[in-house]
């Protein structure tokens, strides 16, 4: 099975900043890395597929790059609402395992 | 508005069992693969189980693999999944969700959308 990793694993950050948030795989999965939020109490969320596509109604202060075993997802300038964990995953194989998860809370 | 709804969860004893339902409305459910993600309180998401479109293919993590069964019913839009034998470590949110079978520089998938999500407690 493919292992993801995230880190970091919690970041604090303020409303306007910009933040990044790096996934890795154990091996090369192309660009098929996907991205989740989720918010306390609630289910995921999809932001980005196929690593940089943006999901339909998601803001476009949200991004996503990166192929092979390093991908990023990249916050312009944090909202209110942005404060979740977030989570990458891979769709090379099955299982489509996920990263532990980044937490993001207000600093 | 393409939904999906979990029901089924609940408290069950260790060794118990039960039966979780997934119903999906607003889209042509037998063209897609459906999944199960658990996520024990606190913890991350654990992809569980997928089944696909025509149910010729199905797949478990090792974790639940010869204690729980995927299935689904085509002509009542839903997926279900078979707990048994269910264990302390089993607790969790369980969520169902679609999987979405995309172009971008090539063929992806992503799961999308994802149901709110039924709790399954194991406990003495």
């Amino acid at each position: 099975d493919i292992q993801m990793t995230q880190s970091p694993s919690s970041l604090s950050a303020s409303v306007g900043d910009r933040v990044t948030i790096t996934c890795r795989a154990s091996q090369r999965i192309s660009t098929s890395l996907n991205w989740y939020q989720q918010r306390p109490g609630k289910a995921p969320k999809l932001l980005i597929y196929a690593a940089s596509g943006l999901q339909s109604g998601v803001p476009s202060r949200f991004s996503g790059s990166g192929s092979g075993t390093d991908f990023t997802l990249t916050i312009s300038s944090l909202q209110p609402e942005d404060f979740a964990t977030y989570y990458c995953q891979q769709s090379y194989n099955t299982p489509g395992s996920f990263g532990p998860g980044t937490k993001l809370d207000v600093k | 508005e393409v939904q999906l709804v979990e029901s089924g969860g609940g408290l069950v004893k260790p060794g118990g069992s039960l039966r979780l339902s997934c119903v999906a409305s607003d889209f042509t459910f037998n063209n897609y693969n459906m999944i199960w993600v658990r996520q024990a309180p606190g913890k991350g998401l654990e992809w569980v189980s997928s089944i696909s479109s025509g149910s010729t293919y199905i797949f478990y993590a090792d974790s639940v693999k010869g204690r729980f069964t995927i299935s689904r019913d085509n002509a009542k839009n839903s997926v279900y999944l078979q707990m048994n034998s269910l264990r302390a470590d089993d607790t969790a949110v369980y969520y169902c969700a679609r999987e979405y079978a995309g172009w971008r520089q090539g063929p992806h998938t992503w799961f999308d959308p994802w149901g709110q999500g039924t709790l399954v407690t194991v406990s003495s």
